[in-house]
């Protein structure tokens, strides 16, 4: 079965820099999907990304896909105190249901 | 901006007890979804729901569980008969014929 796994588990940073979180995963991927939690709320959609792109961004997000190595990464830069968060990638494959990683826990110190 | 709403936001039961936890999709989306999280565990997907059924479930998803669009608005997610392990976050999601899922805030079910 699909398995996305993010690491770091835990990163910490400074505000002004860049974080960097990446997911590998095990099956073919119809597409990756990124989300934001903050504690004990719900899940925010961040990005998605197809199979069939190599990199995309949304304002301070870039995300790439490498489908060769099943993996992916999000960079979120000049990070700011709100952006403290859990960051989750999620793949979609041939059916509709997302598969969650395990999550990066992101703080950012102001 | 539409968004998925979830209630209660949290659920104290006891071991045994039937609950309903109850979402309202965004209006016009087709796609509706339940899945858990566990404290400190992984998002994990139990159902999906499309044309008035089941399209898919999980292995969590057993004989306990069970949902239901009893009008059109609401998607409501049944346990019959609560276990300690039930007790995780319930996010309902829905979506229209693209990909991204829209995920409510979710309720906390503690089983006691």
């Amino acid at each position: 079965s699909q398995q996305g796994e993010e690491d770091p588990q835990a990163l910490s940073i400074q505000e002004g820099e860049n974080a960097t979180m990446n997911c590998s995963y095990k099956t073919s991927i119809n597409n990756l999907q990124w989300y934001r939690q903050n504690s004990g709320r719900g899940l925010v959609h961040l990005i998605l990304i197809r199979s069939n792109e190599r990199e995309k961004h949304s304002g301070r997000l870039r995300v790439t896909l490498d489908t060769s190595k099943k993996s992916s990464s999000l960079l979120i830069t000049a990070s700011r105190a709100a952006d403290t968060a859990s960051y989750f990638c999620a793949t979609r494959g041939a059916t509709n249901k997302l598969i969650f990683g395990t999550g990066t826990l992101l703080a950012v110190q102001p | 901006e539409p968004e998925v709403t979830q209630t209660p936001s949290h659920q104290v039961t006891q071991m045994g007890q039937e609950v309903i936890l109850r979402c309202v999709p965004i209006s016009n989306h087709l796609y509706f979804y339940w899945y858990r999280q566990i404290l400190g565990q992984k998002v994990e997907f139990l159902v999906s729901f499309y044309n008035n059924e089941i399209s898919e479930k999980s292995e969590i998803f057993d004989d306990q569980f069970s949902v239901e669009r009893p009008d059109g608005s609401n998607f409501t997610l049944k346990i019959r008969s609560t276990k300690l392990e039930d007790s995780a976050m319930y996010f309902c999601a829905s979506r229209t014929m693209g990909n991204e899922q829209f995920f409510g805030p979710g309720t906390r079910l503690t089983v006691l």
